[in-house]
């Protein structure tokens, strides 16, 4: 079974600084992966899928990377409703999820 | 535009089947292509992946559950039933029902507000 593992588990960044999120996969997947983000009381959102499309209105700040077993999320430049959980997918599998939060 | 909509019961007793219904607007699952999923999450915890039914009725469930889990359609209401049995203390969740984007292998661009589903006695 595929277990996906993100890290790191939180990330405290202030505003404006580079995010860089990663998902390492057990074993090797195909590039339909796929990133969300969560906020308190809500429905994730889809981010990034195929690993590095950015999805219906999702800013340019957020991209994809990755291939085989390790994937990243970056988000070059935090703004201050980026302070969320993101987790990353594949197949039948989410991450534990990373949360990114004020420094 | 795509909206989805989860109903069903707050609290349920161990042991008792949960029946959750996803209404869907904005698009039908009788359409090529369509699929809608079902995914859960524990209090404080991360997701979990539970199953996906496509516009053929092609199914898919999470290993881990496929004897309690069974998803079904009806196009004519245009909803998206998802039954577990055996409810236990440990599928408590918020229970989500998602569009999958088309071409994607199964990745869910539109989500349901969710639906906290309570076990206990």
């Amino acid at each position: 079974e595929l277990v996906l593992t993100q890290s790191p588990a939180t990330l405290s960044l202030s505003p404006g600084a580079r995010a860089t999120l990663s998902c390492r996969a057990s074993q090797s997947v195909s590039n339909y992966f796929a990133w969300y983000q969560q906020k308190p009381g809500q429905a994730p959102r889809l981010l990034i899928y195929d690993a590095s499309k950015r999805a219906t209105d999702i800013p340019a700040r957020f991209s994809g990377s990755g291939s085989g077993t390790d994937f990243t999320l970056t988000i070059s430049s935090l703004e201050p409703e980026d302070f969320a959980v993101y987790y990353c997918h594949h197949g039948q599998t989410f991450g534990q999820g990373t949360r990114v939060e004020i420094k | 535009q795509i909206t989805l909509k989860e109903s069903g019961p707050t609290l349920v007793k161990p042991t008792e089947t949960l029946t959750l219904t996803c209404t869907l607007s904005g698009f039908s699952l009788s359409t090529r292509g369509v699929g809608v999923g079902w995914v859960r999450q524990p209090p404080g915890k991360a997701l979990e992946w539970l199953g996906v039914i496509y516009w053929d009725d092609d199914k898919r469930y999470r290993s881990s559950l496929k004897s309690r889990l069974t998803i079904t359609k009806d196009t004519s209401k245009n909803q998206v039933v998802v039954t577990m049995t055996n409810m236990d203390p440990v599928d408590t969740a918020t229970y989500f029902c998602a569009h999958v984007l088309s071409g994607s292998q199964g990745k869910f661009d539109f989500w349901g507000q969710g639906t906290l589903v309570t076990v206990s006695s």
